[in-house]
């Protein structure tokens, strides 16, 4: 197992169209997350799923932001309509839900909205 | 949570020990600390975490006052592959969740210079 993989690493787009970026996560673990980084700051907490469940969102996820885990494996996170606020890097990780399990970060995708 | 103040940056010299503090002086009784360190353009990566014993691991050991108002990461040899930003939290220690829904200030940037 090679960890937690991102795909795109990169990502440039329009202002306004939409992107989906994918998060395969170690592959027994049954908590993914996802936070947003934007330069200079530590990463923002966005929202986690246990198994295919969401549990908790953010209010930093406006409605232009959907994320999915539909077979409780890789996750999806789609952003409609993207602004340049939107511009950051991306990160997924992923642990067990037992109490101070580590949470294994991916390299995360960084999108530019131009 | 608590909330944890870190010095913006510090410098180390290769093969001496990094002392790194972080102050949490409205931390409470079941919060725990957690040290994580992003290094340039990679995800962050968990260190270490205790409770109010002294602990130490492979990589670090982490130093809490007996008031738990403060604590220091240390480096014992630290190496330039050591640069990276290093992330103080504080966080309840949920039952039944790891700890991936974290809030991340802006860390310690800390350089180690040959």
């Amino acid at each position: 197992d090679t960890g937690v993989s991102q795909n795109p690493r990169h990502k440039i787009t329009k202002r306004g169209q939409n992107v989906t970026f994918r998060c395969d996560p170690i592959s027994e673990h049954n908590r993914l997350y996802w936070y947003r980084q934007t330069l200079g700051q530590g990463p923002e907490f966005l929202t986690y799923f246990q198994n295919e469940a969401q549990l908790e969102k953010s209010r930093l996820l406006s409605d232009r932001f959907s994320a999915e885990r539909p077979k409780g494996s890789f996750s999806t996170l789609e952003i409609q309509r993207t602004e340049q606020g939107d511009s950051a890097m991306y990160l997924c990780a992923s642990g067990w839900d037992r109490q101070h399990t580590e949470a294994f970060f991916g390299q995360g995708t960084r999108l530019t909205v131009v | 949570d608590a909330k944890t103040t870190q010095p913006t940056s510090m410098d180390c010299a290769e093969g001496r020990a990094a002392n790194l503090p972080c102050n949490h002086s409205t931390i409470s009784g079941n919060e725990y600390v957690y040290w994580y360190r992003q290094i340039h353009s990679q995800g962050p990566q968990y260190i270490i975490h205790g409770l109010k014993n002294n602990e130490t691991n492979e990589m670090a050991s982490l130093i809490i006052t007996e008031d738990r108002k403060s604590s220091t990461l240390i480096l014992p040899h630290a190496t330039l592959r050591d640069t990276a930003v290093y992330y103080c939290i504080v966080r309840v220690g949920r039952n039944g969740g790891s700890q991936g829904n974290l809030i991340f200030g802006k860390g310690t940037k800390l350089s180690v210079k040959p």
